[in-house]
């Protein structure tokens, strides 16, 4: 059982260039998450998905775009880089239910550098 | 909004010690939950332990355990037994119980167990 994989691992990228982070799941969970990990500011979330067809803005949404074409995949994309952007990378998934607790499942992460 | 405070961004201690963690959140909700999560080297995320705000009492799992205050807005964690594993960042969490399951993570602490 993978769980969750993020692609790619790490990354560098020029300012000013377009990048999607990959992020997909094989527990089928409905809800999943993208978080930035940032020195001194712990994790803060950027986007998440309830179900697929369905997404909402987090804490830090400016300059991210998500889609959540079906139930497994859940790509992060960066328009258009800038350097304020580098960062760690978590996706994350549940088995939502509308309410209770559902934990959330973290993928490995992804470490981009904007240059 | 919520907000979650680790107001110790270092701690270190000597392996078989007993070592607490501070968490304060601040919260208008009257039902929630909140976790610790372990981040090793490996960064992976890793969930400690959980509280329901509902339960008086405190939550334990093995040599972890919480000092939950619902009044007082705090949360600690309690390792006792610390193990040279042990060494991690720690993330305090909070999630409202309605709506998204958006996490609210803590700056974080970082925990050296020392030999």
């Amino acid at each position: 059982i993978a769980g969750i994989t993020q692609a790619p691992t790490s990354q560098i990228l020029a300012a000013g260039r377009r990048m999607t982070l990959r992020c997909t799941q094989d527990m089928r969970h409905n809800a999943m998450y993208w978080y930035r990990q940032d020195l001194g500011l712990g994790l803060r979330l950027i986007h998440y998905s309830n179900t697929a067809g369905t997404t909402g803005k987090g804490e830090v949404p400016d300059g991210y775009s998500v889609s959540r074409a079906n139930t497994d995949d859940f790509p992060l994309t960066l328009a258009s880089a800038v350097p304020s952007q580098t960062s760690v990378y978590f996706c994350a998934s549940s088995d939502f239910a509308g309410q209770g607790l559902n934990e959330q499942f973290f993928g490995p992460g992804t470490r981009l550098t904007v240059l | 909004a919520q907000t979650v405070t680790q107001s110790q961004p270092e701690m270190s201690v000597q392996e078989a010690e007993t070592v607490t963690l501070s968490c304060t959140y601040d919260t208008s909700e009257n039902n929630y939950y909140l976790f610790w999560y372990k981040q090793p080297p490996s960064r992976q995320m890793i969930l400690v332990i959980r509280q329901e705000a509902y339960k008086q009492q405190n939550a334990t799992e093995n040599r972890f355990s919480v000092n939950f205050q619902k009044a007082a807005k705090s949360f600690s964690l309690k390792i006792s037994d610390s193990q040279l594993g042990d060494t991690a960042m720690y993330f305090c969490a909070f999630m409202a119980s309605q709506g998204a399951q958006k996490l609210v993570f803590g700056q974080g602490t970082r925990l050296t167990i020392n030999p």
